[in-house]
């Protein structure tokens, strides 16, 4: 069925490492997608986002990538430091003619000093 | 600016009583959302309010009330708290087709 998802549940890096973190999704008319970051006892903080008429997307120190072909979306964060520890949401938006966001499961990230 | 806020931040009840949880938010958003969020589990919607005066079941309604009581303020209710609904309970507000803006939480337990 329609879904969005995360390749991997947990992830974790050494400091100053890049990190990757991807997401799936299946349905081709989804045209905005967010990615948030949720530390713990917090709510969903955004971090950036992508319309589908985009390939990429920059912020401070976040890219997002979306790639309609293969419907992947990823999140690289350049210099990962111990504060980018969290669980990383993305988020699909699809227009049914009612509500529109579908969130991922969430992937863990651990940055390693 | 506060953002999204929500009251408690954490409570517990036992099986059968009834709480109110409060949202409000200071953006001059439309659109208002209650989510919940299980271990494991992506953020699952409640309920949602689109504008004010209108209110929507979303993905997951059954045991839970909304008032969207103005532009700003948007409560979930439950009226008969079951073990089943111990949960994290997220607010959200947003304009339609941009991101949410979430609350910290409240986090519910039922016994």
């Amino acid at each position: 069925g329609e879904s969005v998802g995360l390749h991997l549940p947990t992830l974790s890096v050494q400091e100053g490492d890049n990190s990757i973190i991807n997401c799936a999704y299946s349905n081709s008319a989804s045209d905005y997608f967010i990615w948030y970051k949720q530390e713990s006892g917090k709510g969903p903080q955004f971090i950036i986002d992508i319309r589908s008429n985009m390939d990429k997307r920059q912020g401070q120190r976040v890219t997002v990538l979306l790639n309609k072909t293969v419907k992947h979306l990823s999140l690289q964060i350049a210099a990962t430091q111990p504060g980018d520890s969290a669980v990383y949401f993305c988020a699909e938006n699809r227009d049914t003619g009612g509500f529109k966001t579908i969130f991922g499961a969430g992937t863990r990230l651990f940055v390693k000093a | 600016n506060a953002g999204v806020t929500q009251t408690p931040k954490f409570q517990v009840l036992k099986t059968g009583q009834s709480m109110t949880l409060q949202c409000a938010q200071d953006m001059n958003h439309n659109s208002m959302y209650w989510y919940r969020q299980d271990p494991g589990m992506g953020l699952r919607l409640i309920y949602y309010s689109a504008s004010e005066g209108t209110t929507d079941k979303g993905e997951v309604p059954n045991g839970y009330n909304v008032s969207r009581l103005n532009k700003r303020e948007f409560s979930l209710r439950l009226e008969s708290a079951a073990p089943s609904q111990t949960s994290v309970y997220f607010c959200a507000s947003s304009e339609a087709g941009r991101a949410q803006h979430f609350g910290d939480g409240t986090r519910l337990s039922i016994l």
